[in-house]
């Protein structure tokens, strides 16, 4: 079974701060994925990689950026946390010859 | 750009009976795929079912199956004997063949079972 594990379940950070959210997996896949998840508003892509060191922007990649330094961790940093970016972050993987995608449990992030 | 659409916030059904929740998606490329995400209430995204775009035959996994109608870009999953496990949030997909692109969600729709 394909293993998504993300390092915290719940966060809470101030206005400001740094936050690193981190997602690492254990199938030996090319391609990560980070998701923002808002009630009505569905998972919306922030930034993908496809390897080491690469990565590509999603839809929302405005106050965002990302770290791939080993193929298993793909790093999502938030580098002065605003209160808009209260919400639950997904990561996914997928192998470079798949079609489905295999997400991580979520981390739900409250910024006051 | 690529959208996708579900029309029923929230669906209501009884214990063992069938549910269709209804998807639609615009796209102007011919090879994609199409997907059916389950997401129980603080648990873990887990995927249903899966189509790809060439194939016309209807992906099916025991109680869940889907209408593909390609033409009409519609994309229903049906439920067949709905069981109280399956209350969660579904979330239709959408990613383009080949590459490693995002998927393209839904806003989902969110199936009650009735007792």
């Amino acid at each position: 079974d394909v293993k998504v594990t993300q390092s915290s379940r719940y966060l809470v950070k101030r206005t400001g701060e740094k936050v690193f959210l981190e997602c690492v997996q254990d199938m030996d896949h090319e391609n990560m994925f980070w998701y923002r998840q808002d009630p009505g508003l569905g998972l919306r892509l922030i930034y993908f990689s496809y390897d080491v060191k690469m990565k590509e922007k999603g839809d929302i990649p405005e106050g965002y950026s990302v770290s791939r330094e080993k193929k298993e961790r793909f790093s999502l940093i938030l580098e002065s946390a605003s209160t808009n970016q209260t919400s639950m972050y997904l990561c996914a993987t997928q192998g470079a010859n798949q079609e489905t995608q295999y997400f991580g449990p979520g981390t739900r992030l409250l910024v006051l | 750009a690529q959208t996708v659409t579900q029309s029923q916030p929230e669906m209501s059904v009884q214990e063992a009976e069938t549910v269709t929740l209804s998807c639609t998606y615009d796209t102007s490329e011919s090879d994609y795929y199409l997907f059916w995400y389950k997401q129980p209430p603080s648990r873990q995204m887990i995927l249903v079912i899966r189509q790809e775009a060439y194939k016309q035959q209807n992906a099916t996994e025991n109680r869940f199956s889907v209408n593909f109608q390609k033409a009409a870009k519609s994309f229903s999953l049906k439920i067949s004997d709905s069981q109280l496990g399956d209350a969660a949030m579904y979330f239709c997909a959408y990613r383009p063949g080949g590459g490693a692109d995002g998927l393209t969600f839904g806003k989902g729709t969110h199936l009650i079972i009735q007792p």
